[in-house]
């Protein structure tokens, strides 16, 4: 199976509420986290990253936690927003054979904003 | 700054066929990855081109092959065509490659087999 994994496949928040999307890894050697997200019909867009030696990452309306402990991930959006309804990707990048870097993505949290 | 370009955005093949994906990454991007996007697996890493060089390989059958040219413009082809093949093909660029996480994609060649 996936070594990245989300939790629950979709989310529904009411706007103005903050969101809260998590995602499990289970390879302890994956030392750098991203968080994507994809409009309908379009690419994923980069959102925010994390490194494995910080724990809490914050960005506009947006912070990322990472719990090595239990190998888990969490992107909190503040006040989120209608433009916020999207699919949201976690990634974990791992170095490989050599000095290859790998790049594996969670199956997505479908987030619904509600009016 | 013009974004990724892929092209074409749709097609139609059949099984047996081959088909072949462009990328045009942003200006100055030397690095060019590919990634195929389908409901049942997701998003999956296919490989990575960096100068011209094959940087990385995710775990494809050695059906799916690319390359990258002087311009950092990149293809992809898949030959012998299955009907599993059917997905969304992304391509992103950056200027460091994965190793940076920043990757900005393009809006997908889709792809269908019959």
């Amino acid at each position: 199976g996936e070594s990245v994994g989300l939790h629950l496949p979709t989310l529904s928040v009411q706007e103005g509420d903050n969101s809260i999307i998590n995602c499990a890894y289970s390879n302890s050697a994956s030392d750098y986290f991203i968080w994507y997200k994809q409009e309908s019909g379009k690419g994923p867009q980069f959102i925010i990253d994390i490194r494995s030696n910080m724990d809490k990452r914050q960005g506009q309306r947006v912070t990322v936690l990472l719990n090595k402990t239990v190998k888990h991930l969490s992107l909190q959006i503040a006040a989120t927003q209608p433009g916020d309804s999207a699919v949201y990707f976690c990634a974990e990048n791992m170095r490989g054979a050599g000095s290859a870097r790998q790049l594996t993505f969670g199956s997505g949290t479908q987030l619904t904003v509600l009016p | 700054k013009a974004g990724v370009t892929q092209t074409p955005r749709y097609l139609i093949k059949t099984r047996g066929q081959q088909v072949t994906l462009s990328c045009s990454p942003i200006s100055g991007h030397r690095s060019v990855s590919w990634y195929q996007q389908t409901p049942g697996q997701g998003l999956q890493f296919l490989f990575e081109y960096f100068s011209e060089t094959q940087r990385n390989k995710g775990n494809f059958p050695g059906r799916f092959s690319g390359r990258q040219f002087s311009n950092s413009r990149s293809e992809m082809n898949v030959s012998t065509l299955e009907l599993g093949d059917s997905a969304l093909y992304l391509c992103a660029s950056s200027l460091e490659g994965i190793r940076s996480g920043e990757l900005f994609f393009g809006e997908g060649s889709r792809l269908t087999v019959l």
